[in-house]
């Protein structure tokens, strides 16, 4: 059974700080990462996808891929109160989806 | 483009009731996922179609649940009979390819069952 992990918040951080989210996978095979972000009473959305160890930059989010310790994280650098949303951690293909970790910013 | 399309957007019905949920994927996409949303169990993946079709029915949860996909642009998910325990958000998403192409998520069915 492959398995996703994340913590189910919420997290609460303020306005300019930076919010980090992690994620943990079961399937040492996995190669596809993405993070889908999901308003309340909306579809997931995604933001940000990476496939290699390491950092991968878009705007003001940053993925980190270490895959020796199966784990996956999400930075939101200056979080602004519309990032606050649920974040979806997802594994592989087909996509295996995490729960979701509840993410409020506080102005 | 319109994106995926979903009916109905919101369902209300009893148990026992047949449901039937519609999906139009995005022009062009070559795979087709139905997944379910609720609180305790998270986003599960039902089914998925490439090319019309079924790759992979494992996470249908049992023989009440039926998909089909008689076309490139649409797609049916059906409950017979539904149970209140069927009651969440059932989403359809469609991507160009496996792997590392974006699914795009359709807005959702809300459905509930009493």
């Amino acid at each position: 059974q492959k398995e996703v992990e994340q913590n189910s918040g919420p997290l609460s951080v303020p306005e300019g700080a930076i919010a980090s989210l992690n994620c943990t996978y079961s399937d040492r095979g996995s190669q596809s990462f993405f993070w889908y972000r999901q308003y309340s009473g909306k579809s997931p959305e995604l933001i940000m996808s990476i496939y290699s160890n390491g950092d991968k930059e878009d705007g003001r989010f940053t993925a980190q891929l270490n895959k020796a310790s199966q784990y996956v994280s999400l930075l939101i650098r200056d979080s602004q109160p519309s990032d606050s949303a649920t974040y979806l951690c997802a594994v592989n293909t087909p996509l295996v989806f995490g729960k979701g970790t509840r993410l409020s910013v506080i102005a | 483009d319109a994106g995926v399309i979903q009916s109905p957007r919101h369902e209300v019905t009893e148990m026992g009731q047949e449901v039937t949920l519609r999906c139009k994927p995005i022009s062009g996409h070559d795979y087709l996922f139905w997944y379910r949303q609720t609180m305790m169990r998270g986003l599960e993946l039902l089914i998925y179609f490439n090319n019309n079709v079924p790759i992979d029915d494992s996470g249908m949860p049992e023989d009440r649940f039926s998909a089909k996909m008689p076309n490139a642009s649409f797609s049916t998910l059906k409950i017979q009979p539904s149970e209140p325990r069927d009651s969440a958000v059932y989403f359809c998403a469609s991507s160009l390819a496996l792997g590392e192409e974006t699914q795009y998520f359709g807005p959702g069915t809300r459905l509930l069952v009493l």
